[in-house]
């Protein structure tokens, strides 16, 4: 069964500080892999996607990186602010037909203190 | 631009009671899909329709029903209600299907049944 498995289930970090997020699948055949950012009671919403080619990524102050050999990937965070406490999901699609084809994380719940 | 806008936002059942969540897009995408959200749980595809006048089960589909009203509607029925579907109910659209098209999520519907 295709899983996808975030790692840690929870963080809190000072404002400012930097911070990375794990994410390991085994999802098969792989097609590309995604972060989202979900805002408590929104919806998530896309940060980056990588395909199999790619190995890093990077929206703004956040870098997600790829290693589809090992198939791990990671999403930091730099110079942290109040608005990333967020819950961070990582999504793997798989290279066939469409539809029921993403498979989703747990999520890593991020808290950014003062 | 509204993006995707569901409706309603809250709602408190009763077991045996039925309710239909509602979901529109303005993006002009071929794909929808109806996801839970469960603690601790990604996020699971319900039922999803990959272009207008098509529908297909996903991973849960068991007590919904799903009608894909036009090209910009997808509506989610429980006909039944069971407190094992209270939940945060997703729509989300996508252009280009899931292996390579961007994912948009709304807002979120969180139902309980009581």
């Amino acid at each position: 069964k295709n899983q996808v498995e975030q790692s840690p289930q929870s963080l809190i970090i000072l404002e400012g500080k930097n911070c990375t997020l794990q994410c390991n699948y085994t999802v098969s055949p792989f097609s590309n892999l995604r972060w989202y950012k979900q805002d408590t009671g929104r919806g998530p919403v896309s940060l980056t996607i990588m395909t199999f080619s790619e190995n890093t990524k990077s929206n703004g102050r956040y870098t997600a990186t790829l290693d589809a050999d090992t198939k791990q990937s990671s999403l930091h965070i730099t110079a942290s602010q109040l608005s990333d406490s967020a819950s961070y999901i990582c999504v793997v699609s798989e290279g066939n037909n469409a539809g029921n084809m993403l498979t989703f994380g747990g999520g890593t719940r991020l808290m950014v203190k003062p | 631009n509204a993006g995707v806008t569901q409706t309603p936002k809250f709602q408190v059942l009763k077991t045996g009671q039925s309710m239909t969540l509602q979901c529109a897009q303005d993006m002009n995408h071929n794909s929808m899909y109806w996801y839970r959200q469960d603690p601790g749980m990604g996020l699971r595809l319900i039922y999803y329709s990959a272009s207008e006048g098509t529908t297909d089960k996903g991973e849960v589909p068991n007590g919904y029903n799903v009608s894909r009203l036009n090209k910009r509607e997808f509506s989610l029925r429980l006909e039944s209600a069971a407190p094992s579907q209270t939940s945060v109910y997703f729509c989300a659209s996508s252009g280009f299907g899931l292996s390579t098209g961007e994912l948009f999520f709304g807002e979120g519907s969180r139902l309980t049944v009581l």
